[in-house]
């Protein structure tokens, strides 16, 4: 159980287009998605937390007009990379949590398997 | 300012050693601390967790010692194989609350086990 999947994993597009990438948690319903990136033999950083139906909240930083985050269900969230520039790419990770009922401390996350955007 | 520092940051370890990696942090309001794998190109997958009402867990080959007192907690990699060469990742987070459970992850340590 708590499969994340990401469509697609791995995205080649030109200079000034828009891409999206899909995060879906396929056997349980998240409250909470997270949208990561990486960079090469770098840690995870965070850019933003998304809430099913309400707005996400960005981290510092992260430009919001160019990273558009979608959170239309419990199992959907989308990143769509707008106008991308080289710069952009990136290993971009999306996770869903699971709250752990009956006992205090911080949900579990579950992460999907990454997509590799490469911008020309 | 980095939430969860962890050492070191690259290890190599004989098959059939003990991998060791350890995590500090400064905030007494976390009380969750996953571990998570990662192999290149890949998500982290979770390993295995701890919350601060115990001071070990174990999952197999796998350990988390955790010390409360000192914010610390490490990993313990038994009978390391070469299949567990990997990134690894600690990280902590507060549950509930304005954090909505955010993980603060540390650097990561690169394991390469020989055969």
């Amino acid at each position: 159980g708590a499969v994340v999947s990401q469509h697609p994993s791995r995205v080649i597009c030109k200079s000034g287009t828009s891409v999206k990438i899909e995060c879906r948690s396929l056997d349980f319903q998240a409250t909470t998605m997270f949208w990561y990136r990486q960079f090469p033999k770098q840690s995870l950083m965070l850019m933003a937390t998304s809430n099913e139906g309400s707005k996400a909240t960005y981290e510092q930083g992260v430009e919001k007009d160019k990273f558009l985050i979608n959170h239309a269900s419990l199992t959907l969230s989308t990143l769509t990379v707008t106008s991308a520039h080289p710069e952009d790419s990136s290993f971009y990770i999306c996770s869903a949590s699971i709250v752990q009922k009956g006992s205090y401390g911080g949900d579990t996350q579950y992460f999907g398997p990454g997509t590799r955007l490469t911008v020309l | 300012q980095q939430q969860v520092k962890q050492s070191p940051q690259s290890l190599i370890v004989q098959k059939g050693g003990i991998s060791i990696i350890n995590c500090a942090y400064e905030n007494t309001a976390f009380d969750y601390f996953p571990w998570y794998q990662q192999f290149p190109g890949k998500g982290p997958a979770l390993l295995i967790a701890i919350r601060p009402d115990v001071s070990e867990k174990k999952e197999g080959r796998f350990t988390i010692s955790f010390n409360k007192s000192a914010k610390q907690f490490s990993l313990h990699i038994m009978d390391s194989q070469p299949g567990d060469s990997a990134t690894y990742f600690c990280a902590a987070s507060i549950g509930g609350g304005s954090t909505l459970g955010r993980l603060y992850f540390g650097r990561g340590t690169q394991l390469t086990v020989w055969p």
